[in-house]
């Protein structure tokens, strides 16, 4: 499985940009880089994903580097509610038996 | 209603006992996880189906056992439970296709002292 590398932890202010880096240097050119987010006592949600286009929705936006090798997860304005671990998750289009691999992923913090 | 629900939420049990924790989806999917959890860890895949005749081991199945008696209900056993297996178990479901995004339930937290 193609891997990824995320901080362990990063902090931010309310209301303000979250930046949420991740690498993933051997990615394949079929593989979409996803992102899931865990609240406090919940199972982890979908954010967004993406193959070579930056995406945006309603929760986030996902900036992804040109050579596909790092991405970036932005929460616009952060809010309390966003304090969560994020997972950023590689999988192949491809191949229909591969299952997502979640790693530690990068606990953030969102200070009043 | 939730689209995943999973229970019990909680249990505590004793080394040795057997226990089966039910998951079930109204989303249709035929695509169906159990994923454990551990204190600061990810999450860890132990059986996925893709269809109700197609079971497949995960990461770390042994020790475990499942049942997908429908497309909606996917079961999760510990024929003999032991305090490792002490962990927060998630299922979850998805359709398939480019998108793949899966749904979580919301956890059952298992205690086996």
């Amino acid at each position: 499985d193609a891997k990824t590398t995320q901080p362990n932890s990063m902090e931010s202010n309310e209301e303000e940009p979250v930046h949420l880096p991740c690498n993933h240097s051997t990615i394949s050119g079929t593989d979409y880089i996803h992102w899931y987010r865990q609240l406090p006592s919940q199972g982890p949600e979908y954010v967004i994903h993406g193959l070579t286009s930056n995406v945006n929705n309603r929760m986030a936006s996902l900036a992804i580097a040109e050579d596909r090798k790092s991405s970036t997860l932005i929460l616009h304005r952060a809010t309390l509610r966003d304090a969560a671990v994020y997972y950023c998750i590689l999988r192949d289009v491809l191949d229909y038996g591969q299952n997502f691999v979640f790693g530690p992923g990068t606990r953030l913090s969102v200070l009043p | 209603d939730a689209d995943v629900t999973q229970t019990p939420r909680n249990r505590i049990t004793k080394t040795g006992k057997r226990i089966m924790l039910e998951c079930s989806q109204t989303k249709g999917h035929d695509r169906m996880y159990w994923y454990r959890q551990d204190p600061g860890l990810g999450l860890r895949l132990i059986y996925y189906s893709f269809d109700v005749k197609d079971i497949n081991k995960g990461e770390i199945s042994d020790g475990y056992s499942v049942s997908r008696q429908a497309q909606a209900k996917f079961s999760l056993s510990l024929e003999s439970a032991i305090p490792n297996q002490t962990a927060l178990y998630f299922c979850a479901t998805s359709g398939g296709g480019t998108r793949e995004t899966q749904y979580f339930g919301p956890g059952t937290r298992l205690l086996v002292l």
